[in-house]
């Protein structure tokens, strides 16, 4: 069936590095990638999406880059801060269906 | 922030209690799901609805039951529970809108048998 494999499982960095988080989906006719960031006793909360006919899009800090034909997508943040600290997910959408798949999540530390 | 609201927050109860862990939505979403997130964080989806009296299993199986009787109510109820229905417990909504609506979550049921 469709999956989403998500990598590291766990990355910690230096407070203004850069952090990038990396997914493979394997439905070929996905179109829709959301990035969602879950803080410690809440639920996750969406940070970025895109659709499949965009190569990248950026939002301040965030950017999260597609690659259609390797079935790839990745979220990217710089100048992380402490606050970045978090498990983040990422999800694609198969075609034809409203349900989700979600990555195994990645549980980001910005060490200060 | 969204408008999806679960309680309890947390629930402590003892084997073979039946339970209904409560999920609601102000936003008029007609698609609203319920995940369950294990301690490696993974999220499996176990009950979806795509409106009113429409309830489906989802990817893993669950000993729970849903029910969508009004658009903004989606409850989940464990007849029996067991430990090994230890878990926390996230409710979902999306929009009518484009396909590409993203999902809003609440901030979870955790839930202990023992």
């Amino acid at each position: 069936g469709e999956n989403v494999e998500q990598h590291p499982s766990t990355l910690s960095v230096q407070e203004g590095d850069s952090a990038v988080i990396k997914c493979t989906y394997s439905d070929s006719a996905s179109n829709y990638f959301p990035w969602y960031k879950q803080e410690l006793g809440k639920g996750p909360q969406l940070i970025i999406d895109i659709r499949s006919n965009v190569g990248e899009k950026k939002d301040q800090r965030i950017a999260v880059t597609l690659n259609k034909t390797a079935k790839h997508f990745s979220l990217h943040i710089t100048e992380t801060q402490p606050e970045d600290s978090a498990v983040y997910f990422c999800a694609a959408r198969p075609s034809g269906t409203y349900k989700y798949i979600f990555g195994t999540g990645t549980r980001l530390k910005v060490l200060a | 922030e969204a408008d999806i609201y679960q309680t309890p927050r947390y629930l402590v109860i003892g084997t073979g209690k039946k339970i209904t862990l409560e999920c609601s939505q102000t936003m008029g979403h007609d698609k609203m799901y319920w995940y369950q997130q294990d301690p490696g964080m993974e999220l499996h989806l176990i009950h979806y609805s795509y409106g009113v009296n429409s309830t489906e299993k989802g990817d893993l199986s669950s000993e729970s039951t849903v029910s969508r009787i009004r658009t903004e109510h989606f409850p989940l109820t464990l007849e029996s529970a067991r430990p090994s229905h230890t878990s926390q417990y996230l409710c979902a909504s999306s929009d009518r809108g484009p396909r590409d609506s993203p999902l809003h979550f609440g901030n979870g049921t955790r839930l202990t048998v023992t």
